[in-house]
C-alpha cells in the first residue's frame, strides 16, 4: 500500500461547484498536513498547512483531517476557472524527519 | 510570487555533462530542500540543507549529487554525469524559520537530458 494515495483524475466542473479533493494515507504517524495547488510549469503553491485532526478555513478553501479515517479533504467553494490546477496533498509526522510525503495530485479543471 | 527564485528556468543538456540547478532565496533563511519532479509523477525529496550542512538526503541524492551554498546566498544543486532519467523539475525550497514550518516551492528548473 502507498503511503499516500491520491486520485490522478481529471476533475472536471462547472464554474460555481463546490470541489471536494482527497487524499488517504496509512502512516498513523502523520501530524502535519499540507495542501499545494500546481499550476502548469510552476511550482506548488502552499495553500493550506494544518495540524492533526478538524477544520481549517482560509477563504474559499476548507481543510479537513480525520485521522481516525486517515484521510484528508480540501474543499473549494465557488470555484473559478482561475482554480484549475493540479492540487497536492503532503503530510510528515511531528518527529524523526520533517520531510513531507506527497501525493501525486489531482488535477482539476473547473470549466466556464 | 515565489519565495526562491530558480535559474535557469530551463537547462537541455546532453547526457553524461554536468549540470549546475542555482536557487536564490528572497529572504535570509536557514533551511533549504530539493525535491524533483518527473512528469507525471509525484514529488519526491532529494536533500535538505541546514545551516551550511546537509542533515537528510533520500536514496536518490547518490554520489551523482551534490549541493553547496558556495557564497551564503545562492544555494546549488549539482547534477554529475547526467542520465536521461534525471529529466525532470527539479524544484528548490525553503522552509519557514524552524523545521516545523511548510516548505515554500521556487518556480522550478525544468531539466531535459538528451
Amino acid at each position: 500500500q502507498k503511503e499516500v494515495e491520491q486520485d490522478p483524475g481529471p476533475l472536471s466542473v462547472p464554474e460555481g461547484a463546490i470541489v471536494s479533493l482527497n487524499c488517504t494515507y496509512s502512516n498513523s504517524a502523520f501530524q502535519y498536513f499540507m495542501w499545494y495547488r500546481q499550476y502548469s510549469r510552476k511550482g506548488p503553491e502552499l495553500l493550506m498547512y494544518t495540524y492533526s485532526s478538524g477544520n481549517k478555513e482560509d477563504g474559499r478553501f476548507t481543510a479537513q483531517v480525520d485521522k481516525s479515517s486517515k484521510y484528508i479533504s480540501l474543499f473549494i467553494r465557488d470555484s473559478q476557472p482561475s482554480d484549475s490546477a493540479t492540487y497536492l496533498c503532503a503530510m510528515r509526522s511531528s518527529g524523526g524527519s520533517y520531510i513531507p510525503t506527497f501525493g501525486r495530485g489531482t488535477s482539476l479543471i473547473v470549466h466556464p | 510570487e515565489p519565495e526562491v527564485t530558480q535559474t535557469p528556468s530551463h537547462q537541455v543538456t546532453q547526457m553524461g555533462q554536468e549540470v549546475i540547478l542555482r536557487c536564490v532565496p528572497i529572504s535570509n533563511h536557514l533551511y533549504f530542500y530539493w525535491y524533483r519532479q518527473i512528469l507525471g509523477q509525484k514529488v519526491e525529496f532529494l536533500v535538505s540543507f541546514y545551516n551550511n550542512e546537509i542533515s537528510e538526503k533520500s536514496e536518490i541524492f547518490d554520489d551523482q549529487f551534490s549541493v553547496e551554498r558556495p557564497d551564503g546566498s545562492n544555494f546549488t544543486l549539482k547534477i554529475r554525469s547526467t542520465k536521461l532519467e534525471d529529466s525532470a523539475m527539479y524544484f528548490c525550497a525553503r522552509g519557514g524559520g524552524t523545521s516545523n514550518q511548510p516548505q515554500h516551492f521556487g518556480d522550478g528548473t525544468r531539466l531535459s537530458i538528451l
